[in-house]
């Protein structure tokens, strides 16, 4: 079982809709969320983190944590052709310094 | 200007060669680390740094050695007993606090002639 799993997609959205995109994780003892934003060809750029359960909310993306279940999932807003892009999710166990990544959910906005 | 740099963009490697990849940062982080993407997969951990001359083997170690002999800088070799070393090397930095927020280079692209 893969210690964090994400849907590899794509996922596809028309401009202006809401796109989610879920992580589900394996560890108990995972405290640190962290959502990256990969172009193809391009290093990760960080998104958003999240440590308590509930929703983290920045400009157009919100970030939701629900422990119990052990999901981690970013919703974008009015999606632009510009959020198309590979989605990685991050998890951080606690105690521990390394994060464990996702395989990455592919997200394509279209006009 | 803050940030991390990698160098080179594109590296070629021979057959039996080692190659050195750069990693420098300037944002004062004490944490360091090196990760390896191939196509489909999820970043995987190669070895990581909290403090100067100390470093830990992460999850694909086997074949690549660091060094951390100053703050600023964490450099990967890539040995000839990597035998499938084509892949995007990124390197990451984070303050070192608990919070662990890890910031990224723009990585370098590895392939083998």
């Amino acid at each position: 079982q893969k210690e964090v799993e994400q849907n590899s997609g794509p996922l596809s959205v028309p401009e202006g809709a809401i796109a989610s995109l879920n992580c589900t994780y394996s560890d108990r003892g995972s405290q640190s969320f962290f959502w990256y934003r990969q172009y193809s060809g391009k290093s990760p750029e960080l998104i958003m983190f999240i440590y308590s359960n509930g929703d983290k909310e920045d400009g157009r993306f919100t970030a939701q944590l629900n422990k119990a279940s052990q999901y981690v999932s970013l919703l974008i807003r009015d999606s632009q052709p510009s959020d198309s892009a590979t989605y990685l999710c991050a998890v951080r166990a606690g105690g521990g310094n390394k994060l464990t990544f996702g395989t990455g959910t592919q997200l394509k906005v279209e006009l | 200007d803050g940030g991390i740099t990698q160098s080179p963009k594109y590296l070629f490697r021979k057959e039996g060669q080692n190659v050195t990849l750069s990693c420098e940062q300037n944002l004062n982080h004490d944490a360091m680390y090196w990760y390896r993407q191939d196509p489909g997969q999820g970043l995987r951990l190669i070895y990581y740094s909290q403090i100067v001359n100390d470093f830990q083997k992460g999850d694909i170690a086997e074949g690549y050695s660091v060094s951390r002999e100053k703050k600023e800088s964490f450099p990967l070799t890539v040995t000839s007993a990597q035998k499938n070393p084509t892949a995007f090397y990124l390197c990451a930095s984070a303050p070192g606090t608990a919070q662990e927020t890890q910031y990224f280079g723009p990585g370098t692209r590895l392939l083998v002639l």
